[in-house]
């Protein structure tokens, strides 16, 4: 079972730039979001998506975008990246339908922003 | 809103003895409750449930009580071992309606379990 797939595990970039983090599930659960987790700060929610081509905001959404064109697929797009987005991000998946709605979560992808 | 608070600080202690970790939770609607452990470098992973009042979930030798009148949801384990070293979060999942299946996480604890 693959679970949920997060790529890359590791990334360094340079202020300015852009990427996408992906993120892959093949449970066919409808919720996905995205987290991410400092130090002292604990998991914040980036943005969520319900279901195909819904999306929506979270705590801290500013300076990413999201889109979910499939049920399998959402992609973290940082469109320029600043020295403050140095964190590990989470990918996780559930179902609100199949009882205790508990989350999938991946590996994580450690990003640094020099 | 939905929120879960942790008690503050890293956790050391010895090998055998008796842990604590306490959570306490506000909600709307009808919550479950969960603790999640993640180990150094991995992501996290569901260590225990609880989908309604008075519910223990437990798991390798790790339990929780879903305390409705006390809205809590304390982690407990009688004997660590060194292997339970981790960061432990606590988090709660409402929805009264469909599109509002939010996780809010508490902000961990570091678990540090000396031999």
């Amino acid at each position: 079972n693959a679970g949920v797939t997060q790529t890359p595990k590791f990334q360094v970039l340079k202020t300015g730039q852009s990427m996408t983090l992906q993120c892959a599930q093949d449970m066919n659960h409808e919720y996905m979001s995205w987290y991410r987790q400092d130090p002292g700060m604990g998991l914040r929610l980036i943005h969520y998506s319900v279901g195909a081509g819904i999306t929506d905001q979270g705590e801290v959404p500013n300076g990413y975008n999201v889109s979910r064109s499939t049920t399998e697929d959402f992609p973290l797009r940082l469109l320029s990246a600043a020295p403050s987005q140095t964190s590990v991000y989470f990918c996780a998946s559930s179902s609100p339908w199949g009882g205790a709605t508990e989350a999938f979560f991946g590996q994580g992808t450690r990003l640094t922003v020099v | 809103g939905n929120s879960v608070t942790q008690m503050e600080g890293p956790v050391t202690l010895s090998e055998e003895a008796f842990l604590t970790i306490n959570c306490t939770y506000t909600a709307t609607g009808y919550p479950s409750l969960f603790w999640y452990v993640q180990y150094p470098g991995e992501g996290l992973q569901l260590l225990l449930k609880a989908t309604k009042a008075d519910d223990k979930g437990s798991n390798k030798g790790f339990e929780a009580t879903y305390r409705k009148e006390t809205t809590s949801f304390h982690l407990e384990k009688g004997s660590v071992q060194v292997s339970d070293s981790a960061v432990y979060f606590c988090a709660l999942s409402s929805w009264p309606s469909y599109g509002n299946n939010r996780l809010a996480f508490g902000k961990g604890n570091q678990v540090v379990v000396i031999p």
